[in-house]
């Protein structure tokens, strides 16, 4: 199993240019998610889904659009990228256990994100 | 609401010290604990948890944390430091099902002197 995987590792853009972040699970995770990392911030959540179809805002959605169209998918997007969106993004994956309250979260590698 | 506090952003041990990293939370429900660790150029990984029963939780790496519901505490501790053990190590709680209840502490960076 590759777990999750992210694309790109890398990328640079100018501000006002358009991207779209993929992240692609292979562990039939129900839920999955979009974190952005700051230094001494730790990991804010952007936005998350619980399905198939389904998505929900997280803590800082602002600027960024999301879509699950697949399970095993989900796309980040920004459509017009600003320098406070300089950061390194991660997706992470979990499925609610049986009879579990709380799951583990399987995150990827994650992208380096710069706006010039 | 709930939050995460982890004292100290930086903490620098010997080879073969032991390690204590410092979390505390405030929680309105009883919380589940996390502790995750992230190495360079890598995504978290989990390296415990805590969600009911018995308080001190054992994890990968000879890791452990101990659940102190009257400190709001769950300090992450290893006995003896290893070299490989250099990472940033983040502390988490959650107060209800699903991943978009938890929330992350800032971090502490270990660094692991010979």
């Amino acid at each position: 199993n590759a777990g999750v995987t992210q694309t790109p590792k890398f990328r640079v853009l100018k501000t006002g240019q358009s991207m779209t972040l993929l992240c692609a699970q292979d562990m039939n995770h129900e839920y999955m998610y979009w974190y952005r990392q700051d230094p001494g911030m730790g990991l804010r959540l952007i936005h998350y889904s619980v399905g198939e179809g389904t998505t929900a805002k997280g803590e800082v959605p602002d600027g960024y659009n999301v879509s699950r169209l697949k399970k095993q998918n989900f796309l980040l997007g920004l459509e017009s990228a600003a320098p406070s969106q300089t950061s390194v993004y991660f997706c992470a994956s979990s499925y609610p256990g049986q009879g579990s309250f709380q799951e583990t979260q399987y995150f990827g590698p994650g992208t380096r994100l710069l706006v010039l | 609401a709930q939050s995460v506090t982890q004292l100290g952003s930086h903490v620098s041990v010997s080879e073969g010290a032991l390690v204590l990293l410092r979390c505390n939370y405030s929680s309105s429900v009883p919380p589940y604990l996390f502790w995750y660790v992230q190495y360079p150029n890598q995504g978290l990984q989990l390296l415990l948890k805590y969600t009911t029963g018995a308080t001190l939780v054992k994890g990968i790496n000879g890791f452990e944390a101990e659940f102190k519901k009257s400190e709001t505490s769950f300090h992450l501790t290893k006995p003896s430091a290893h070299m490989s053990d250099a990472a940033e190590y983040f502390c988490a709680v959650s107060e209800g099902t699903g991943g978009f209840k938890t929330i992350f502490g800032a971090g502490t960076r270990l660094f692991v002197k010979a």
